[in-house]
């Protein structure tokens, strides 16, 4: 079944301690990306890869790693959470083209205490 | 700046009636305008999708409106069913071997029987 996969679904933490939201697709999609959805404000794109070992920012970047090692791999990494990073998270991935659809994960609820 | 405008923010609609929502944008790059509709709980799906060269396109109870003049596009679901409801979300990318999408602030659309 094809499907982009998210773990955790549910994570809380404390503010500081380093953690990481892993993303992986069985569709060998060249194009991953990251966003999160808060309430009133839609889905941002955080960051995005278009293949392996090629990221860049996207509208809301500041708090927020990521890597591209694997081209089925895309994790987030928060280095230091802090509250204003509660949030619903989503992983996409899509292929190569325009009209192309994107495939969205089931989502990771963060809370940062 | 919000490249992709989207109202209403929440829609109530009766079972059997049309659920309207508009999108605008700013952007004369944007080729590519997608909707997407997402349940609770689950990450958000492709719903149906639209290039500017089309003004109209329907697919089943739901068809998009695309007026590249006025850059205005709109997603109507026909007799509405409790089913339909969910968060619905514009969507926008720009040519030129983009992938990124950029979405609207979605509409909470209920349908009540």
């Amino acid at each position: 079944e094809a499907q982009v996969t998210q773990n955790p679904r549910y994570l809380i933490t404390v503010t500081g301690k380093k953690l990481t939201v892993t993303c992986s697709q069985n569709m060998n999609h060249e194009y991953m990306s990251w966003y999160r959805q808060d309430p009133g404000l839609g889905l941002r794109q955080i960051y995005y890869s278009m293949n392996v070992e090629v990221t860049d920012k996207g509208d809301v970047p500041e708090g927020y790693k990521v890597s591209r090692k694997e081209k089925r791999n895309f994790p987030l990494i928060l280095e230091s959470p802090s509250p204003n990073q509660t949030s619903l998270y989503f992983c996409a991935s899509s292929s190569e083209g325009l009209d192309t659809e994107a495939f969205f994960g089931q989502g990771t609820r963060l809370t940062v205490v | 700046q919000q490249q992709v405008k989207q109202s209403p923010q929440s829609l109530i609609v009766q079972k059997g009636g049309i659920s309207i929502i508009n999108c605008a944008y700013e952007n004369t790059a944007f080729d590519y305008f997608p909707w997407y509709q997402q349940f609770p709980g689950k990450g958000p799906a492709l719903l149906i999708a639209i290039r500017p060269d089309v003004s109209e396109k329907k697919e089943g109870r739901f068809t998009i409106s695309f007026n590249k003049s006025a850059k205005q596009f709109s997603l109507h679901i026909m007799d509405s069913q409790p089913g339909d409801s969910a968060t619905y979300f514009c969507a926008a990318v720009s040519g030129a071997g983009s992938y990124q999408l950029t979405f609207g602030k979605g509409t909470k659309l209920s349908v009540i029987p």
